[in-house]
């Protein structure tokens, strides 16, 4: 258990809809990271929250949005979802130190 | 940008059989970590090896900053090894870990 906590772990809409993911990073980390690992892709970088601060983006589609709120969850919002959007969504957290990451377990989202 | 290249990107193994995994990266690097991702999709954190050399039981992992490689070493490998092993680095200046393509490992029985 790596004390990071996602949910759902699955979800199954439709193409058009909108979903939220959820995030609750170890206890004490300030940094939130969000990835997509899709087939064709593998894992990649969608951004990162600091603090309730955005401090990286990565690839992250205009249809996707997140926030990281003062108790230090994050939320990702995906919209109008389309079938390419099928993926499995992490999150991961890390403290002050050395900078290494956990990653949940993930949500696995499918579109069809 | 950094870029993360692990080989070989498939391997498969009998039961009981040593491995060697690799990671070649660009630059330098604050932060390089193996991670494996087992068959339900899980990733689980191996090693965080920047540099230097550690071992955790049947597992062991070696940077070499200097060259950009890290090797992760697999031995007496069992069927729950199988999964795909990942290099990630972060790139000196803070940016995010950037994931390698993954090696796929299958061991059998």
């Amino acid at each position: 258990d790596s004390g990071v906590t996602q949910t759902p772990k699955h979800l199954i809409t439709a193409t058009g809809q909108r979903v939220t993911l959820r995030c609750s990073p170890r206890s004490g980390d300030l940094s939130v990271y969000w990835y997509q690992q899709s087939l064709d892709q593998g894992l990649q970088f969608l951004i990162q929250y600091y603090n309730g601060e955005e401090r990286a983006k990565g690839n992250i589609l205009e249809r996707f949005s997140a926030q990281q709120f003062p108790d230090l969850h994050s939320e990702l919002n995906l919209s109008s979802l389309e079938l390419g959007d099928s993926a499995l969504y992490f999150c991961a957290s890390s403290g002050q130190g050395d900078g290494e990451l956990f990653f949940g377990e993930g949500s696995r989202l499918t579109v069809l | 940008g950094i870029q993360v290249e692990q080989s070989p990107p498939d391997l498969i193994l009998q039961e009981g059989a040593n491995s060697t995994l690799r990671c070649n990266f660009s630059d330098s690097v604050n932060n390089l970590q193996w991670f494996h991702q087992n068959p339900w999709g899980q990733l689980i954190n191996l090693f965080y090896i920047p540099s230097g050399t550690k071992q955790n039981g049947r597992l062991s992992a070696t940077t070499v900053a200097t060259e950009r490689y890290s090797l992760l070493y697999i031995s007496s490998s069992q069927t729950t090894d199988s999964g795909v092993y990942f290099c990630a680095v972060e790139y000196a200046g803070n940016t995010p870990l950037v994931f390698g393509k993954g090696t796929r490992l299958s061991v059998i029985a």
